[in-house]
C-alpha cells in the first residue's frame, strides 16, 4: 500500500511571496489533515478535511493560509504572503474514517528568507 | 489546541539501557494515547498507543505505562539500539480523532 505522499520536499522562498504544498493521501482514506511542525516542537494541526469538506480549520491563520481538497482526493495548502515565522515543516496525514490512526507523510520542509 | 506537556526534551542512554519519556494532560476527554516516532527528513510514525481504561501495553521493547488518576503516562524502550535513536512524541486524540502532540524528546542511543 502507498503512503501518504507529499510535495515539494523542500521550498525557499522570500518573505510576501506566495507558495503551495500538494498532497495524496492513502487511496481510500476520507479524512486528511495539514500540521505544521516548527523546529523542535511537535506537529500542530492546522486543517482537517473529511472527504472534500472542512471539518476543523480553527487554527489555520486564514489570513494567509487557505487550503482545499477537490473531489474528497488531492489536497493543496497554500501560504500566501508568506512570513519568516511560516518557516516549518508542513505535514500532511490521512486516515480512514472511524479509525483513530494517522499516516503521516514525509512532509514539505519551508524555508522562509 | 488541547495540550500534550512532555519531557525531557532530549535523553542520551548507552546501548542496552531503558529511556524513559513522561507525559502529562489535563482534558479528561481525550480518548487515545499514541506515541509517535519521527526519524530527520521522515513524518511521524505511529509506535503504539493505548486507550485511557488500560494501564500498561507492551509491544516488543516498547511499553506504555498510564495513569489515569494522575493524568500521566510515559514510554519506556527497553535495551535501546541505536536504531531508536529517534525524536518520540506523545500524543493525545480529541474531537473525531483529531491529535494534540507533545513538544517531543529526542533520544540518542550510544553504541
Amino acid at each position: 500500500e502507498a503512503g501518504v505522499a507529499q510535495s515539494p520536499r523542500y521550498k525557499i522562498i522570500e518573505k510576501r511571496q506566495s507558495v503551495a504544498f500538494w498532497c495524496n493521501p492513502i487511496s481510500g482514506h476520507a479524512t486528511l489533515y495539514w500540521y505544521q511542525q516548527i523546529l523542535g516542537q511537535g506537529p500542530k494541526l492546522l486543517i482537517q478535511f473529511q472527504n472534500n469538506g472542512v471539518v476543523d480549520d480553527s487554527q489555520l491563520p486564514k489570513d494567509r493560509f487557505s487550503a482545499e481538497r477537490l473531489k474528497g482526493v488531492d489536497s493543496t495548502l497554500k501560504i500566501q504572503p508568506a512570513k519568516l515565522e511560516d518557516s516549518a515543516v508542513y505535514l500532511c496525514a490521512s486516515s480512514s474514517t472511524a479509525i483513530w490512526t494517522q499516516y503521516f507523510g514525509p512532509g514539505t520542509r519551508l524555508l522562509v528568507l | 489546541q488541547q495540550q500534550v506537556k512532555q519531557s525531557p526534551q532530549s535523553l542520551i542512554v548507552q546501548k542496552g539501557g531503558i529511556s524513559i519519556i513522561n507525559c502529562a494532560y489535563e482534558n479528561t476527554a481525550f480518548d487515545y494515547f499514541p506515541w509517535y516516532q519521527q526519524f530527520p527528513g521522515k513524518g511521524p510514525a505511529l509506535l503504539i498507543a493505548i486507550r485511557p481504561d488500560v494501564s500498561e501495553k507492551k509491544e516488543g521493547r516498547f511499553t506504555i505505562s498510564f495513569n489515569k488518576s494522575a493524568k500521566q503516562f510515559s514510554l519506556h524502550i527497553m535495551d535501546s539500539q541505536p536504531g531508536d535513536s529517534a525524536t518520540y512524541f506523545c500524543a493525545a486524540t480529541y474531537n473525531d480523532y483529531k491529535l494534540s502532540f507533545g513538544a517531543g524528546t529526542t533520544v540518542t542511543v550510544r553504541a
